[in-house]
């Protein structure tokens, strides 16, 4: 069964606008963690946020933040003042008990000049 | 501080061949997690090693086997290759905890012909 979902295959965005990368993910656990990664065409996977499912707080990491609907279990993304270097593919991970990370199938997202 | 190195960037074996990936992790980390992750896809979760053990495992078949070292870094082995085991390997480290997230290396991109 499919644990995290991406439902946008491909987004675009205007340079210097916010956009907003969804995922929704199933668990019947309490106690888990989200993250998101960046994968440039260069094939690295670079991490960007976390969010643990306790937090009640959404978190931020500078230009990311993460939209934490726990009720909804969705954990979107949000870039804000897009730059032509986020264009990337961009994954939702889930961490379950004891350790394993499921990845969604990614949202290519281009910055638009 | 180095982050985690795999070896080699580029691979090509012919189907029926054996390959043998590695891993160096982040300093400081003891947990060493196998992905693949074929074109278009999100990371598949291989196997996970933890004190020379492998403590989780995905669906992998048997032929997908694995080591870890006394200096955490890990091998992954994979026998009588197939055209499907084309794909990106990712090799992640990490510690335990929730909210510690996935260091990931460069990858090794296996071609099988």
């Amino acid at each position: 069964a499919q644990k995290i979902t991406q439902t946008q295959p491909g987004m675009f965005v205007q340079e210097k606008e916010a956009v907003t990368l969804d995922c929704t993910y199933d668990t019947s656990d309490q106690s888990y963690g989200l993250f998101w990664y960046k994968q440039p065409s260069s094939g690295e996977m670079i991490f960007l946020i976390y969010q643990g499912s306790y937090d009640e707080q959404n978190a931020t990491e500078g230009r990311y933040s993460l939209n934490f609907q726990k009720a909804r279990k969705s954990a979107n993304l949000v870039i804000s003042a897009s730059q032509l270097g986020d264009s990337a593919m961009y994954f939702c991970a889930m961490r379950k008990v004891p350790n394993q990370f499921y990845f969604g199938t990614g949202t290519s997202l281009t910055v638009i000049p | 501080d180095a982050g985690v190195t795999q070896s080699p960037t580029h691979l090509i074996k012919t189907r029926g061949q054996q390959v043998t990936l590695r891993c160096s992790p982040k300093s400081g980390h003891d947990t060493v997690s196998w992905y693949q992750q074929a074109l278009g896809q999100g990371p598949q979760f291989i196997f996970q090693y933890y004190e020379e053990e492998e403590r989780q495992r995905g669906n992998f078949p048997d032929r997908f086997s694995g080591h870890q070292f006394p200096n955490y870094s890990s091998e992954l082995n994979v026998n009588a290759l197939l055209l499907g085991d084309s794909a990106l390997y990712l090799c992640a480290s990490s510690l335990v905890g929730y909210n510690s997230p996935l260091h990931f290396g460069n990858g090794t991109r296996l071609t099988v012909t």
